[in-house]
């Protein structure tokens, strides 16, 4: 299986500030057809997760611009500029990529 | 409006039975693979089981291979997992999802192992 690793495990921000978050996988993403099937997803305090980002840097409707995805092949990073309280909890990279899929250990944002 | 709404979870104890039901609606059931994810407390994401679109195809995780069951019933547009000989480290929150890169997560069904 793929193993997702990801960095650091938590972070602590005050609102404002930016924070990237690392996720390095075992094997290469990138898919027979090209693409990259490298997501990011939030999961608040109690809810299920939601999806923020899909293949490495495309926004899912309605994540706020202040969300980046970057990277390639093994090694990926989540952007958050001008953190805000609605994006506390803890977020997860996620791989559709090979079978079966796998995930990142999450990384825990709170309020410094 | 894509819903999925798990149910079926419960407190049981160890080495019985369980089966979990998601309704899907909003989106074509037949055409999309399914899975199952669950998450242990203040753990992460696992991947558990999937199901092709047809039913014909289903991949189990090794720790629940023999004892867990994926099926789905594509006219009443609902998944199923089977939980038999349910261990502890089974006690988790259960998600079903489509095959669309985790774009769709349902609430979510808590299962508790334990005497």
């Amino acid at each position: 299986d793929v193993v997702m690793t990801q960095t650091p495990p938590s972070l602590s921000v005050a609102i404002g500030q930016s924070v990237s978050i690392s996720c390095k996988s075992s094997q290469s993403l990138v898919y027979s057809d090209g693409k990259t099937y490298l997501h990011w997803l939030l999961q608040s305090s109690g809810r299920s997760p939601k999806r923020l980002i899909y293949q490495v840097s495309n926004l899912d409707s309605g994540v706020p611009d202040r969300f980046s995805g970057t990277g390639s092949q093994k090694d990926f990073t989540l952007k958050i500029s001008r953190v805000e309280a609605k994006d506390l909890g803890v977020y997860y990279c996620a791989q559709t990529t090979h079978f079966p899929w796998t995930f990142g250990g999450g990384t825990k944002l709170e309020l410094k | 409006e894509v819903q999925l709404v798990e149910s079926g979870g419960g407190l049981v104890q160890p080495g019985r039975s369980l089966k979990l039901s998601c309704a899907a609606s909003g989106f074509t059931f037949s055409n999309y693979g399914m899975h199952w994810i669950r998450q242990a407390p203040t753990k992460g994401l696992e991947w558990v089981a999937s199901i092709s679109p047809s039913g014909g195809s289903t991949y189990y995780r090794d720790s629940v291979k023999g004892r867990f069951t994926i099926s789905r019933d594509n006219a009443k547009s609902t998944l199923y997992l089977q939980m038999d000989s349910l261990r502890s480290e089974d006690t988790a929150t259960y998600y079903c999802a489509p095959n669309s890169g985790f774009d769709y997560w349902g609430q979510g069904v808590m299962v508790t192992v334990s005497s």
